[in-house]
């Protein structure tokens, strides 16, 4: 089955990095995606990883991939209060119906 | 290049009536996949097109629809309106079919129901 699970909240202070996890029980997902939403707006994507890696790393953001555990991290270095917005991890799995499942979204909250 | 464009931004219906959502892919994109985002529920796949037809559908009932037309842009059609549809429903577009192929989102149309 296909079912993504996130923490629903999360407070940093600016400066501070921020780490953002994710479950997700489907083993066969092939892409992992992490998008952000800030209020009033659609979805941006961020990053994504090909299931056969472990880390992907892009500026600010660190993609790590446990796949055993099926535990997907987002960490955000020198989180500033622009960060601050509910990010989605989400998957898609091999069925090739390009359909992605998401979790209900992390909103995470920066202060000065 | 411009992103996924979506109209109109907000719409206001009341029930039993039918709403018309629109969407813009990015240039050069062939796939287009709608979802709804409404309060308590997440973010729910819909449908897909892909090339003017319809790919794969989400679990919802017949009343939502739609198609995409020859320039790749494409239209949700709610029909029947009920007051759990209110919700936004945003619009994603990709290069073609294919897991490794990201999605780009719009911005969203809110339709709310009275």
């Amino acid at each position: 089955g296909e079912d993504v699970e996130q923490s629903l909240f999360l407070s940093v202070r600016e400066g501070d990095s921020s780490v953002i996890n994710c479950t997700y029980t489907d083993s066969s997902s092939t892409y992992l995606y992490w998008y952000k939403q800030e209020p009033g707006a659609g979805l941006q994507l961020l990053t994504y990883i090909f299931s056969n890696m472990d880390m992907k790393q892009d500026q600010r953001l660190t993609v790590l991939l446990n796949k055993k555990d099926k535990h997907l991290s987002l960490r955000i270095a020198d989180t500033q209060t622009g960060d601050s917005a509910i990010y989605f991890c989400a998957e898609t799995p091999p069925s090739g119906y390009s359909t992605l499942t998401f979790g209900k979204g992390t909103m995470l909250l920066v202060s000065p | 290049e411009a992103g996924v464009t979506q109209s109109p931004t907000h719409l206001i219906k009341t029930r039993g009536q039918q709403a018309t959502l629109r969407c813009s892919p990015i240039s050069g994109h062939t796939s287009v996949y709608w979802y709804q985002q409404a309060l308590g529920l997440g973010l729910q796949f819909l449908l897909w097109y892909d090339e003017g037809e319809e790919r794969n559908r989400g679990n919802f009932p017949p009343r939502f629809s739609g198609r995409q037309f020859p320039n790749y842009s494409s239209e949700l059609n709610v029909n029947a309106l009920e007051l759990e549809d209110s919700a936004l429903y945003l619009c994603a577009s990709s290069l073609g079919p294919g897991d490794n192929q990201p999605q780009h989102f719009g911005d969203g149309t809110r339709l709310s129901i009275l």
